[in-house]
Parts: C-alpha cells; sequence; structure tokens
C-alpha cells in the first residue's frame, strides 16, 4: 500500500496564482485532514473530513477550500496565495476502526513569492 | 490554539542514555498520543494512551498520563541514533487533532 500520497513535494507561487495541493490514501479511510506547519508553531488543522461530501473548517481555514468527492482524494485549494501561506502541508488520514491515529502524508513544502 | 506544550523544546543526550519528554494540556481529553518525525518527512504515529489510562509501554517506549495534573510523559529507552526526531503531543478525535509545537531529540553517537 502506498498510503498517503502528496503531489507536489515543492512549489513556489507568485502572490495572488491559485494552486491545488494533491492527497490521496488507499486505505479507505473515512476521515481526512490538511494540517500546516510552520516553524516554532507546531501543526494547524486547516480543514477536515469525515466522510466523502463532508467537510469542516479547522483552526485556520481562511484562503484555502477543500472538496471530498472521493473517499480517497481530499484535495487543498489555495485561491490566492499570500506569503503567509508559505508553509509545509501535510494530508493525514484515519480509518474508523483507529480513528484517533492519523497516517500523514510526506508533505508539500509551498513557497509564496 | 494549541492543546498540548511538550518540555523541554530541544534536547541532546547520548547514544544509549533514556530521553524523557513531556507534555501538559489544557482541556478534558479521551486519550493522547505522542508522534515523531524525522527531518523532511510527514509524521509517524507512536502511541496512544486513553484518559482510563495510567502508564502504557511499546518496546523501548513508556508513556504515562496524569490526568490529574493534565500532563504526560514518553520515555525512550536505551536512546539510538535513529531516534534523533521531533516529538510531539496530540489530543483530540477523528479527523482533528490539535498538537503542541514539539521536542527535538538529539542522540549523539
Amino acid at each position: 500500500n502506498a498510503g498517503v500520497t502528496q503531489t507536489p513535494k515543492f512549489q513556489v507561487l507568485k502572490t495572488g496564482q491559485s494552486m491545488t495541493l494533491q492527497c490521496a490514501q488507499d486505505m479507505n479511510h473515512e476521515y481526512m485532514s490538511w494540517y500546516r506547519q510552520d516553524p516554532g508553531m507546531g501543526l494547524r488543522l486547516i480543514h477536515y473530513s469525515v466522510g466523502a461530501g463532508i467537510t469542516d473548517q479547522g483552526e485556520v481555514p481562511n484562503g484555502y477550500n477543500v472538496s471530498r468527492s472521493t473517499t480517497e482524494d481530499f484535495p487543498l485549494r489555495l485561491l490566492s496565495a499570500a506569503p503567509s501561506q508559505t508553509s509545509v502541508y501535510f494530508c493525514a488520514s484515519s480509518g474508523r476502526s483507529r480513528k484517533n491515529i492519523q497516517y500523514f502524508g510526506a508533505g508539500t513544502r509551498l513557497s509564496v513569492l | 490554539s494549541q492543546q498540548g506544550e511538550e518540555d523541554p523544546q530541544a534536547l541532546s543526550i547520548q547514544e544509549g542514555e533514556n530521553a524523557t519528554m513531556n507534555c501538559s494540556y489544557k482541556t478534558s481529553i479521551n486519550n493522547l498520543q505522542w508522534y515523531r518525525q524525522n527531518s523532511g518527512r510527514g509524521l509517524v504515529h507512536l502511541i496512544l494512551i486513553r484518559s482510563n489510562e495510567r502508564e502504557k509501554h511499546s518496546g523501548r517506549l513508556r508513556v504515562t498520563l496524569d490526568t490529574s495534573k493534565k500532563s504526560s510523559s514518553l520515555l525512550i529507552t536505551a536512546s539510538r541514533a535513529a531516534d534523533t526526531a521531533s516529538y510531539f503531543c496530540a489530543t483530540g478525535a477523528n479527523s482533528k487533532l490539535t498538537f503542541g509545537k514539539g521536542i527535538t531529540l538529539s542522540v549523539r553517537p
């Protein structure tokens, strides 16, 4: 199993550009989440989903959109990139049987100039 | 806002020594988890302790939980250079975990 796959691994954007960070999991997990990790800040929850068609906001949702049309995919969209969105983004998933334990992707390192 | 706060922020030890890391949290919990992050990688789950448990072991890891003090500790015994990583405590459930800021552990060969 590949687990949680994030693409791209690295991305550089200019202020105002939009892009989508991809996240796919092959474990048939119901729960998926997006976090951002900034130096000295730990991980902060952006958006999460408890199943296909159901999403909700986390701690820092502004500037980001998500959708969950399938169980496998949970893309994160930056609508108009800002330098404050320079960060490392992690996608995670968990299954109903061990729903508190999250499996993380390798991350996407994003720089907004 | 951060639910968990780890202590110390950084720890440097010699291979073979034990490493103890602490986590304090603010609100009541159902469980607490510890994760490890190697440089440039995603987080990996280490161990989960439920609120009705006081101690749990997994290999060289020992986790304690004191709900009266809202604190947890992670002990890594007989540390190895490969244990060099950042360690995070996390609380919450399902897809909504709240992480601390992490502890950077360096194990010198």
